[in-house]
């Protein structure tokens, strides 16, 4: 089993819906990272949380520490977001590497 | 722009050459961190300098290696170059020496090996 698990790992959704991506981990961590790919393969760094929630414009992380789980969540999507969402985690036993999920690729049709 | 140039953009090369990647971090960041995002593994980590020195190594085969330079530009070399070794390579760069700063990423080169 991954350490970083992700769902679902396709969607395809029309403009406009409310998008919710997952992410379940093994291991007890100290940040988690959300990170969106675009189709040309550069990657932007979306959010870093250890608690709690954060919002930038349309989207949303959440984190839950005890139930080793976070979402991320789109509101009025569109086809811009289009991309590939990857979840990271960075593990609280010292290492300072990050591991990631296989990422969930999103489609918006307009 | 993350503020993060990798060069080349594109490298094709030949199967036992060797290669050298290049990555100048954010202005006032100390970490830079090397991955390798291949098809069939997914993004992995390979190995983090701050301020000069090693941090942190992942799954760095040992035909690879880096460095990073006083002027906190980092080089990551590929020798012995196999096939498999096609994929893109991101640096990142922040301003600590932890994972739990936020990662600024470069747009990647493309490594084709034939």
């Amino acid at each position: 089993k991954n350490e970083v698990e992700q769902s679902p790992q396709n969607l395809t959704a029309q403009e406009g819906e409310f998008i919710t991506i997952n992410c379940s981990y093994s291991v007890g961590i100290s940040a988690l990272h959300w990170l969106q790919q675009h189709p040309g393969g550069g990657i932007v760094s979306l959010f870093m949380l250890s608690s709690g929630k954060k919002k930038h414009g349309r989207l949303i992380a959440t984190i839950n520490i005890q139930e080793k789980h976070s979402s991320l969540h789109i509101t009025a999507s569109h086809p811009r977001d289009s991309a590939v969402y990857i979840c990271a985690v960075r593990s609280n036993f010292g290492n300072e590497k990050l591991t990631f999920g296989t990422g969930t690729r999103l489609t918006i049709i307009p | 722009d993350s503020g993060v140039t990798q060069t080349p953009k594109h490298l094709i090369t030949a199967t036992g050459q060797r290669v050298t990647l290049r990555c100048s971090p954010r202005s006032g960041d100390l970490s830079v961190y090397w991955y390798q995002q291949s098809l069939d593994q997914g993004l992995q980590f390979l190995i983090q300098y701050y301020n000069g020195e090693e941090r942190a190594k992942g799954n760095i085969l040992e035909r690879f290696s880096a460095q990073q330079f006083p002027d906190l530009h980092s080089e990551l070399n590929l020798s012995s170059l196999e096939l498999g070794d096609s994929a893109l390579y991101f640096c990142a760069s922040s301003v600590g020496d932890s994972g739990s700063y936020e990662q600024y990423f470069g747009p990647g080169t493309r490594l084709t090996v034939t």
